[in-house]
């Protein structure tokens, strides 16, 4: 059982909209920044989004990230099929001495 | 830029303990934070723990009373011990970076490396 609540799927057609969100509570979303990551298939993560809705250079501005209270959400316009992919959500919980924690991950079909 | 290579036997028996190696090339062990992510086959991302080149150390609380974590800043790499493996540890390892806790995005990861825990 993960600490932070993904959606296990999503789905969307190419060209449309999806968003995935991630819930978690007030010792990690609720006081830290929350951070994205794309896995493609057999490969590491990248990430995607970081301090809630920052773009590293190279990442499209198709994504874009947001964060309220103690949950957030990973945006993607115009979904292409290179965009199936496992996404991550991830942040610094600051229980028990601090540790990193991430959502289950959200699988995202391009039909 | 920073580039990481992880390197360690593919194969632990049940009870022993795993030992990894992460390799830092581009960039200086001093930097930065240094961090193991697992993920069982099929399954979703698990932090291990993170060192600095000080030998500061956060660890995953479900994994601390196994984990050790370590740098070492003559060649440039840090490591991961897990002890007492069981299947359950079973999980590509990838070792990655980050700034510090409150800069906690993971970049670069390196390729992970696949460790399969059975007799």
């Amino acid at each position: 059982q993960s600490v932070l609540t993904q959606p296990p799927s999503a789905s969307g057609t190419p060209g449309q909209g999806v968003t995935i969100s991630c819930s978690g509570s007030s010792s990690n979303i609720g006081s830290n920044t929350v951070n994205w990551y794309q896995q493609l298939p057999g490969t590491a993560p990248k990430v995607l989004i970081y301090s809630n809705n920052q773009r590293p250079s190279g990442v499209p501005d198709r994504f874009s990230g947001s964060k309220s209270g103690t949950s957030a959400s990973l945006a993607i316009s115009g979904l292409q099929s290179e965009d199936e992919a496992d996404y991550y959500c991830s942040a610094w919980d600051d229980s028990l001495n601090g540790h990193v924690v991430f959502g289950g991950g959200t699988k995202l079909t391009v039909l | 830029q920073v580039q990481l290579q992880e390197s360690g036997p593919g194969l632990v028996k049940p009870s022993e303990t795993l030992s990894l190696t992460c390799a830092i090339s581009g960039g200086s062990i001093t930097s930065s934070y240094w961090n193991w992510i697992r993920q069982p086959p099929g399954k979703g991302l698990e932090w291990i723990g993170c060192v600095y080149y000080s030998g500061r150390t956060y660890y995953n609380p479900a994994l601390k009373s196994r984990v050790t974590i370590s740098a070492d800043t003559s060649k440039n790499q840090f490591s991961l011990k897990l002890t007492s493996v069981t299947a359950a540890d079973t999980a590509v390892y990838y070792c990655a970076r980050f700034l510090g806790p409150y800069t906690n995005w993971f970049d670069p990861w390196g390729q992970g490396t696949l460790v399969t825990v059975s007799s």
